[in-house]
Parts: structure tokens; C-alpha cells; sequence
């Protein structure tokens, strides 16, 4: 059984480019939510998507959008990338009806904004 | 506005010994209350979850918290730590309407022999 895994591990960017990255969440699973952790702190909640529509957001820009496919997968773009924009980005999967605050995380992708 | 506080940042203990993370929190509802672990090399997974009923939940490998509403305090516990406990722990807590988990800093846990 698959867990979440997201692509790709790590890249590098530079300031004002734009980055995706791409989720596919646990088998079963049909919400995806997506967190920024940066060195240091603990998650902080970008939004979440369910039936390909974002359920709630976080204190996140414009800049940072998103996107759920008929499959379930998931992409967060980050728009006009600023340094710090550089962090690790977490995306993480629960199942509708029991979306307990259960969720099951990713290793994630390693953003560095140059 | 919802925020959790962890209150220790880095722990050190022996083998054996007992373990206490704090974590406060303020909100103005009804929260759930969530504490996750990411092992060193190890993505993020949940330890224990409190949503109502007994303040005291158990999780895995040994872990309980205790839900104290009138001190907003969730705090985790273990009676004898093992070196292989070291790992990262996140306090979090989810507003009854909404779906985000708020997280706080961490602390890291190193257990030495």
C-alpha cells in the first residue's frame, strides 16, 4: 500500500521563477492538504483539496495556488518565488468522513530559492 | 486566532527516563488535539489525537497526553523513554469547523544510552 509521495525531492530555484510540485496522496484517500515548513518551525497550513475544489486556506498569497486532479493527485504551484519562499513542502492525505485530523504526510519536497 | 506553544525546544534524556513536552494552546472553541512524531530520516506520522471524552488518550509506543481545558494544555507524556523515541515532536490543534492542523514549533527529543 502506497503512502503519500511527492515529487520531486528536492530543486532549486531562483528568485521570480515559478515551481510545481506533485502529490499523490495515500490509496483510499481523496483530500490533500499542503504545508510549508521552514528550518526550525512546525508546518504551517497553505490549503486543502477536496473533490478538486480548495476546501479552506491558509495565510498563503495568491502567489501560492493549487490544483486536484479526478485522481486524487494534487500540485501546488508557487508563483514569482521569493527567498523565502525556501522550505520544505509537505503535502498530506486523509479520507473524507473520517477527516479526523488524521492526516499521513509525505517526505516532502526541499525547496531552495536562490 | 488559533496558536500552540511547545515550550521546550530541545530535550536531552537517558534511557529510562520520564518524558514531559509541554504544549499550550489558545482558541476560543472547540478544538482537536493532535500530537504527531517525525522520526530522524522519517516523514511525519501521528502519535496520539484527542477529539472528546477521556482527557487522557493513549497513542502508540507507550505515549499518552492529558487534555486539561482549564490550562489549554495538552501535554505529552512517557514513563521510560528508549533511544529509539528520538525523533521531532509537533503539538497541533484543529478549530472544530475548520480542516487545518495549526502546528507548533517542535521539540526535539535526543535520547542517549
Amino acid at each position: 500500500d502506497a503512502g503519500v509521495t511527492q515529487s520531486p525531492t528536492h530543486l532549486i530555484k531562483t528568485r521570480g521563477q515559478q515551481v510545481t510540485l506533485r502529490c499523490s496522496p495515500k490509496s483510499g484517500h481523496d483530500t490533500v492538504s499542503w504545508y510549508q515548513q521552514a528550518l526550525g518551525q512546525g508546518p504551517q497550513f497553505i490549503f486543502q483539496y477536496y473533490e478538486e475544489e480548495e476546501r479552506q486556506r491558509g495565510n498563503f498569497p495568491d502567489r501560492f495556488s493549487g490544483h486536484q486532479f479526478p485522481n486524487y493527485s494534487s500540485e501546488l504551484n508557487v508563483n514569482a518565488l521569493l527567498l523565502g519562499d525556501s522550505a520544505l513542502y509537505l503535502c498530506a492525505s486523509s479520507a473524507v468522513g473520517r477527516d479526523t485530523g488524521e492526516l499521513f504526510f509525505g517526505e516532502g519536497s526541499r525547496l531552495t530559492v536562490l | 486566532a488559533q496558536s500552540v506553544s511547545q515550550h521546550n525546544h530541545h530535550v536531552i534524556l537517558s534511557e529510562a527516563a520520564s518524558l514531559e513536552l509541554g504544549c499550550n494552546y489558545s482558541y476560543g472553541g472547540t478544538v482537536n488535539l493532535f500530537w504527531y512524531v517525525q522520526y530522524p530520516g522519517q516523514h511525519l506520522q501521528l502519535l496520539l489525537k484527542y477529539f472528546s471524552g477521556d482527557p487522557l488518550v493513549k497513542g502508540i509506543k507507550g505515549f499518552e497526553a492529558e487534555f486539561i481545558k482549564s490550562k489549554f494544555s495538552f501535554n505529552l507524556r512517557k514513563p521510560s523513554v528508549q533511544w529509539s523515541d528520538t525523533a521531532e515532536y509537533f503539538c497541533a490543534i484543529q478549530g472544530y469547523s475548520g480542516y487545518a492542523l495549526n502546528f507548533g514549533k517542535g521539540t526535539s527529543l535526543l535520547v542517549t544510552p
